[in-house]
């Protein structure tokens, strides 16, 4: 089946820095990525979409200058968040859409990026 | 807006017991809906999903979800849980109309007791 393998599984990073979360298809194309969100014991929140040779799609209220979406292949989208702070700790999780799959479905989801700001 | 409510955000049941998971959407168009489970420090697994077709839709293991388009709900069932289904469930619904990104419910953390 589908596999969208995510790097790192576990950040810690001083608090100014910037980090860069990868996402990538193993086994199929993805023209089109997502980025969510997740406190602690809450939902995922779509943060952005990540399309193939274009600009991400920014839901409100992300901010686009700190969250940084490049999306240069059909296997791989990246998330920088940059001059990180601690309010920016949090679970990040990617998933990808799966061409092959049609419209309707392979929506395939990362393992997760744990991120501490410190 | 579209949304999800998923209206219990904890539900303790004994191993062995039947569970219910509600969800309900907004909406008034057509929609794809999904179950999703997450373990611990994990990303999301795909339960089910309706597309199309019955309304009553399962899952590998055990689990079935029944689509109810005049209450607007899409409630997730097992009539007899096991210690190894403890997760969090998340109901999710992609709108027809809203290209491709796919909207979650607040989760619901299922804990089982022996």
């Amino acid at each position: 089946g589908a596999v969208v393998s995510q790097h790192p599984s576990r950040v810690i990073c001083k608090s100014g820095t910037s980090v860069k979360i990868e996402c990538r298809s193993l086994d199929f194309q993805a023209t089109t990525m997502f980025w969510y969100r997740q406190f602690p014991k809450q939902s995922l929140m779509l943060m952005a979409t990540s399309n193939e040779g274009s600009k991400a799609t920014y839901e409100q209220g992300v901010e686009k200058d700190k969250f940084l979406i490049n999306h240069a292949s059909l296997t791989l989208s990246t998330l920088t968040v940059t001059s990180a702070h601690p309010e920016d700790s949090s679970f990040y999780i990617c998933s990808a859409r799966d061409l092959d799959a049609g419209d309707f479905g392979g929506y395939t989801f990362g393992s997760g990026t744990r991120l501490t700001v410190v | 807006a579209q949304s999800v409510t998923q209206l219990d955000s904890q539900v303790p049941v004994f191993e062995e017991a039947p569970v219910e998971l509600r969800c309900n959407y907004s909406s008034s168009v057509s929609v794809y809906l999904f179950w999703y489970v997450q373990y611990p420090n994990q990303g999301l697994q795909l339960l089910l999903k309706y597309l199309s077709g019955s309304t009553l839709v399962e899952s590998i293991n055990g689990f079935e979800a029944e689509f109810n388009k005049s209450q607007t709900s899409f409630h997730l069932r097992k009539p007899s849980v096991h210690i190894s289904d403890t997760a969090e469930y998340f109901c999710a619904v992609r709108y027809y109309s809203s290209a491709s990104k796919i909207i979650f419910g607040s989760g619901t953390r299922l804990s089982i007791r022996p």
